[in-house]
């Protein structure tokens, strides 16, 4: 697949404190996108990027914020974890071309106690 | 109305069986379609894309139809394997890929 790693692969936090989930690719992908999956509502994308340094939010964006600082990385801050962000976030890649596939890594799940 | 819509299912069905689900979605002009398969507590994967004159890999055949605006998945000769939850995308615009929930199958020896 696309070569895409996501950190950490599992983890448990409290409310109030920030969390940085990490996304790595080796694609050399233009597009990174971030998604959160829970039960019910399938996936909803939370932020993407269409560059180095270029972002954007998507529907369910409150409270994250990205930041994308060369083109493998793209990182998820939680900046207070609350507990309805407890879910489980997938990271994905596509290549520049319009209506390409998007490629996801093995995501992350979050639990906020 | 949701953007995309699956039946959830599950669709349980015997192994052998053709089973088939199909995917509406509101957006006119909505431009490229693909098909996901999800197992259990992993990421979603491409099965495949949805071609305008529909197409086929082995087993799976994706049709879309413009005017009723679904696209629909046909798997034929079902295996025990194919279990997993099926997931249609709809891309509208340049970045805006829309998932539909889902819908589980089942083949039961």
């Amino acid at each position: 697949d696309a070569g895409i790693t996501q950190s950490p692969r599992h983890k448990v936090t409290e409310t109030g404190t920030p969390v940085t989930l990490r996304c790595h690719q080796t694609e050399n992908h233009r597009y990174m996108y971030w998604y959160r999956q829970d039960p019910g509502h399938g996936l909803r994308l939370i932020h993407y990027s269409y560059g180095v340094k270029d972002t954007d939010k998507g529907e369910v964006s409150d409270g994250y914020s990205v930041s994308r600082s060369k083109t493998e990385d793209f990182l998820l801050t939680l900046e207070s974890a609350t507990s309805s962000q407890t879910s489980v976030y997938f990271c994905a890649t596509r290549a520049g071309q319009n209506n390409s596939p998007l490629h996801f890594g093995n995501g992350t799940r979050l639990t906020v106690t | 109305r949701k953007e995309v819509e699956q039946d959830p299912g599950p669709f349980n069905v015997p192994e052998g069986a053709t089973v088939a689900f199909n995917c509406t979605y509101s957006n006119s002009a909505s431009q490229s379609f693909f098909w996901y398969r999800q197992d259990c507590r992993k990421e979603p994967k491409l099965l495949m894309s949805v071609y305008s004159s529909g197409n086929e890999d082995g087993r799976f055949t994706a049709q879309l139809n413009r005017a009723s605006q679904y696209i629909s998945l046909l798997i034929r000769d079902s295996k025990l394997s194919d279990s997993a939850t099926y997931l249609c995308v709809v891309i509208m615009g340049t970045y805006k890929y829309i998932f539909g929930t889902g819908t589980r199958l089942k083949v039961l020896a």
